[in-house]
């Protein structure tokens, strides 16, 4: 089946350094990559969509600037954190859609990473 | 109001009851609906597409009403390894198909 292969799982960082999250789609090709963003017992909030080879789109409220998601090729897209403070401090999951299915089905999902901002 | 809404929970149940889960939806465009299942601290897994006509997969049965606007799951005869969160998710066909959750609904089953 499809698997999306997320790093890291976990990750620990001091305030104001960046962190890097890569997902890869190991058997498949990923056309579009959804990132999403989830707090202790809230939902998965969609922070922002990137196709490949092009320009991502952020969800309102989400800065560009301060996530900044590179979807290069089809089988990696990478959302660096940059400058993370403690409220950055969450649960970041990516979401790949297959590129032979449309958009009604083939969602694969990474299995998350769990950032903590110290 | 949320683009998905879904009952608060917790649900405390005993093995072998009978549960149902609601879930409403906001925007008329959604073109398709899941139940997922997430386990704590980790990712969400589909566990079943919702179709119109109702659809049922062993012990578990979804429902959608498009005019309500509102989904279902039913899970019958439980067991403690349905523990977890399940969350309600729509497919946003003309904003790219993109998937938007409810904030789940939390299933503690008890022996």
């Amino acid at each position: 089946g499809a698997v999306v292969s997320q790093h890291p799982s976990r990750v620990i960082c001091k305030s104001g350094t960046s962190v890097k999250i890569e997902c890869r789609s190991l058997d498949f090709q990923a056309t579009t990559m959804f990132w999403y963003r989830q707090f202790p017992k809230q939902s998965l909030m969609l922070m922002a969509t990137s196709n490949e080879g092009s320009k991502a789109t952020y969800e309102q409220g989400v800065e560009k600037d301060k996530f900044l998601i590179n979807h290069a090729s089809l089988t990696l897209s990478t959302l660096t954190v940059t400058s993370a403070h403690p409220e950055d401090s969450s649960f970041y999951i990516c979401s790949a859609r297959r590129r032979d299915r449309d958009v009604l089905g083939g969602y694969t999902f990474g299995s998350g990473t769990r950032l903590t901002v110290v | 109001r949320k683009e998905v809404e879904q009952d608060p929970g917790p649900f405390n149940v005993p093995e072998g009851a009978t549960v149902a889960f609601n879930c409403t939806y906001s925007n008329s465009a959604s073109q398709s609906f899941f139940w997922y299942r997430q386990d704590c601290r980790k990712e969400p897994k589909l566990l079943m597409s919702v179709y119109s006509s109702g659809n049922e997969d062993g012990r578990f049965t979804a429902q959608l009403n498009r005019a309500s606007q509102y989904i279902s799951l039913l899970i019958r005869d439980s067991k403690l390894s349905d523990s977890a969160t399940y969350l309600c998710v729509v497919n946003l066909y003309n904003q790219g198909g993109k998937l938007i959750f409810g904030q789940g609904t939390e299933l503690s089953v008890k022996p």
